[in-house]
Parts: structure tokens; sequence; C-alpha cells
């Protein structure tokens, strides 16, 4: 059972485009975690959320508890945009990772 | 924002050598030290937790005297891979908490030859 489930698994975009990447989970979390991962494997946290909206630069997170769901958008998407993007949840004092959505922006 | 950093970045061994891996929190102090592992393809799998000056608790599935984690210090852990096998060939990552945020190390790749 997985308790996290991210979607699409790759996803490939022209450059400009918006993007949106999915994360649900299955039990009541006390924060989720957006992050980003480069090819060679550098991970970087791009956004910690408990409720509502963060945005920093062309990055967009939402959560809602409710529904038990995330979505991370991406606006004007660029080439160096390419990475995976994972989702990751605390639940307890535990982290559970999504598996991941390859992303691909072509120029 | 937090600054985190692992050494090496990259390390390739014999099969049966040990490699040591450092995590340091140069900001914050790490009160919670998560190692992770990922394998080609897939997701991070937590290896291991420890707090510091605590022994570290294991995930199902992960030797502890394979993998031994040293929490010495608030902003500093170290994750000794012993007699390294090629199955042991992975992206190992360490994710400091301050008991508000967790972080994520850069990584370290490790190949076991």
């Amino acid at each position: 059972k997985n308790e996290v489930e991210q979607s699409p698994q790759n996803l490939t975009a022209q450059e400009g485009e918006f993007i949106t990447i999915n994360c649900s989970y299955s039990v009541g979390i006390s924060a989720l975690h957006w992050l980003q991962q480069h090819p060679g494997g550098g991970i970087v946290s791009l956004f910690m959320l408990s409720s509502g909206k963060k945005k920093h630069g062309r990055l967009i997170a939402t959560i809602n508890i409710q529904e038990k769901h995330s979505s991370l958008h991406i606006t004007a998407s660029h080439p160096r945009d390419s990475a995976v993007y994972i989702c990751a949840v605390i639940i307890g004092n535990q982290f559970y990772f999504g598996t991941g959505t390859s992303l691909t922006v072509i120029p | 924002g937090a600054v985190v950093s692992q050494h090496p970045s990259r390390v390739i061994c014999k099969s049966g050598t040990s490699v040591k891996i450092e995590c340091r929190s140069l900001d914050f102090q790490a009160t919670t030290m998560f190692w992770y592992r990922q394998f080609p393809k897939q997701s991070l799998m937590l290896m291991a937790t420890s707090n510091e000056g605590s022994k570290a608790t294991y995930e199902q599935g992960v030797e502890k005297d394979k993998f031994l984690i040293n929490h010495a210090s608030l902003t500093l852990s170290t994750l000794t891979v012993t007699s390294a096998h090629p199955e042991d060939s992975s992206f190992y990552i360490c994710g400091p908490a301050d008991g508000v945020t967790q972080y994520f190390g850069p990584g370290t790749r490790l190949l076991v030859l």
C-alpha cells in the first residue's frame, strides 16, 4: 500500500506551458513537502505546506487537507525546470515519498 | 534557506571496503537526522532515524551493523557503509531536521565495484 500517490509519472511539455503535478495521500498528515531532484541526484526542497497555498517565483503549491490532495504548478515552464518532482508527506514522525514525476521541458 | 552539505558527493570503492558519508547542517542545529537511500528509478526510502546523542532507529530490512550511523553533534552526522558490496550502490541522502522543518542534503552517490 502506497501512502502517497503522484501523477503523472512522466510529463513532457513545451517551453512556456503551464504544468501541474498532483499528489494524493491516504491518511492525515502534519505537513507535505514538494522536492525537486535534478539529474545527478541533488535534492532541493521547494515547499513545505500544511495548509493553503505558497508561491515562489514561477512555482505554486497548494494543498487541500480535507481532500488529502496537493498540487504543484509551474507557470511559463522552462527547460531548466526539467527534473524529477517528488511529493513527500509527514505521517506521525515519518516521511513517506511519492514515486516522483519526471518532467521534461522541451525548448 | 538552510544549508546542508554532504561529503563526498560521489564515491567509487572496491567491494569489501568501508565508506563514510558525512552530513553537516551549516546554519542550524539538527536535533534529528534521517538517512535515506534511493535506488535508480525508485523513490527515496528511509533507512534510519537518529536523535543527537542517541542510538539510531533502523527501518525494517536495514542492517544496523552494516550501516553505522553516528549523530554525535547537532551539526554533524555520519553514515558508514561497512564492507560495501555492489548491491549497496545507491544514492544516499541525509535529512537533518531542526524540530520544525526537515531539510535535505545534496546526496552522495556510491558505486561499489
